[in-house]
């Protein structure tokens, strides 16, 4: 089956410590996105990649770090810098620019 | 700079009866417009899209949506509800001349009611 993964689907951690969430997509995609979504802020767009090793900052890209090593992998790390760092984050991607966006199950993350 | 309107926070239905959930955008050049569901926990499905051509499209499990360019909205449209439709609607655009990079509504939330 092709689509995209997301793991883990729940994570928790304390403040102040960096934790990776991972994207992965078989699907031979360009174009990896990684979203955060609040309670009734609808999707925040953290980073981009078009492409492998490059890759854009999106709106609130304050406390988070991407790479783009391989086509399929998409890895968000959320560092100790990020204020709010509690939300649901979704992994996404698509073939092209006219093309509609393929999204992950997400994760749940949980900072206390 | 690029966006997009999602005006109403909740629609609520009847089963049965015909709904709508409102867009609007705002892009420099073409826009190419999309809509998406998402159930509970999940991550968003997508609906359909709007890139050339016909106004009025259609897309997965009955939906549709009509662009007009003059109001620049993209509402989204099924002809009779279903209690299963009830879920969070995204409307996103990307512009046909920028970069990869697209903007969601706030969604909104649609309650059909048996």
């Amino acid at each position: 089956d092709g689509g995209i993964t997301q793991s883990p689907k729940y994570l928790f951690r304390k403040e102040g410590q960096n934790v990776t969430l991972s994207c992965e997509q078989n699907l031979n995609h360009d174009a990896m996105y990684w979203y955060r979504q609040d309670p009734g802020q609808g999707l925040r767009l953290i980073y981009y990649s078009q492409i492998v090793n490059d890759f854009q900052k999106g709106d609130i890209a304050e406390g988070y770090s991407v790479s783009r090593e391989k086509k399929e992998s998409f890895p968000l790390t959320v560092t100790s810098a990020q204020k709010n760092p509690t939300a649901f984050y979704l992994c996404a991607s698509t073939s092209g620019h006219k093309r509609e966006q393929y999204f992950g199950p997400g994760t749940r993350l949980t900072v206390t | 700079a690029q966006s997009v309107a999602q005006p109403e926070d909740q629609v609520n239905v009847a089963e049965g009866n015909p709904l709508t959930v409102k867009c609007t955008y705002s892009v420099s050049g073409n826009p190419y417009l999309f809509w998406y569901v998402q159930y509970p926990n999940r991550g968003l499905q997508f609906l359909l899209k709007y890139i050339t051509g016909d106004n009025l499209v259609k897309g997965s499990y009955g939906f549709e949506a009509e662009f007009n360019k003059s109001q620049t909205s993209f509402h989204l449209k099924k002809p009779s509800a279903l209690v299963s439709d009830s879920a969070l609607y995204f409307c996103a655009v990307t512009s046909a001349s920028g970069t990869y990079k697209y903007i969601f509504g706030t969604g909104t939330r649609l309650k059909v009611l048996a």
